[in-house]
């Protein structure tokens, strides 16, 4: 069972470098989220989709895109890496059905600006 | 918006023992859910246990336990036995009903279990 699957699992970038973080889920889930961890902060959440063709803007969206093409893949760009984009970075997938209700997180991606 | 707070950043506790991690939150919603996940060093995020707001009686996962007070908007995380393998970053988590997408977090609690 893959679950949630993130990648890449570390990344060094230049800053004013663009990239992209890849996520993607085989659990057939509505709901995707992208999150940042940052010491001390806990998780802030940066954008989110709710189906394919529909995302929005989380807590902390500047300096990031997203598009939901399918269901399963939910891609996070960066377009011009700053610094402060420094952080852990943690793809979730969701689903609310009562007592079974639970997000699932990929393994995340350590990312570091220079 | 919902905030949930986590007022202890570090905790200790001798193997065997029992602690119990402290976490409030402030909606205004009715219908919601309650999570503790455990982030260990590898990085992973763990569901310990989730509570529906709706239910009165607190959940239970083997040496895991809430004590859920709906009215207070208090909700920790009971920890007995505790064993090495206990030792991560906890977080408290809210997501309203009909917003799994929206995970609101606490800034954690990071817990040593010492032999």
């Amino acid at each position: 069972n893959a679950g949630v699957t993130q990648t890449p699992k570390f990344q060094v970038l230049k800053t004013g470098q663009s990239m992209t973080l890849q996520c993607a889920q085989d659990m057939n889930h509505e709901y995707m989220s992208w999150y940042r961890q940052d010491p001390g902060m806990g998780l802030r959440l940066i954008h989110y989709s709710v189906g394919a063709g529909i995302t929005d803007q989380g807590e902390v969206p500047n300096g990031y895109n997203v598009s939901r093409s399918t269901t399963e893949d939910f891609p996070l760009r960066l377009l011009s890496a700053a610094p402060s984009q420094t952080s852990v970075y943690f793809c979730a997938s969701s689903y609310e059905e009562g007592r079974d209700t639970e997000a699932f997180f990929g393994q995340g991606t350590r990312l570091t600006v220079v | 918006a919902q905030t949930v707070t986590q007022s202890q950043p570090e905790m200790s506790v001798q193997e065997a023992e029992t602690v119990t991690l402290s976490c409030t939150y402030d909606t205004s919603e009715s219908n919601y859910y309650l999570f503790w996940y455990k982030q260990p060093p590898s990085r992973q995020m763990i569901l310990v246990i989730r509570q529906e707001a709706y239910k009165q009686q607190n959940a239970t996962e083997n040496r895991f336990s809430v004590n859920f007070q709906k009215a207070a908007k208090s909700f920790s995380l009971k920890i007995s036995d505790s064993q090495l393998g206990d030792t991560a970053m906890y977080f408290c988590a809210f997501m309203f009903q009909g917003g799994s997408e929206k995970l609101v977090f606490g800034k954690g609690t990071k817990l040593t279990v010492n032999p």
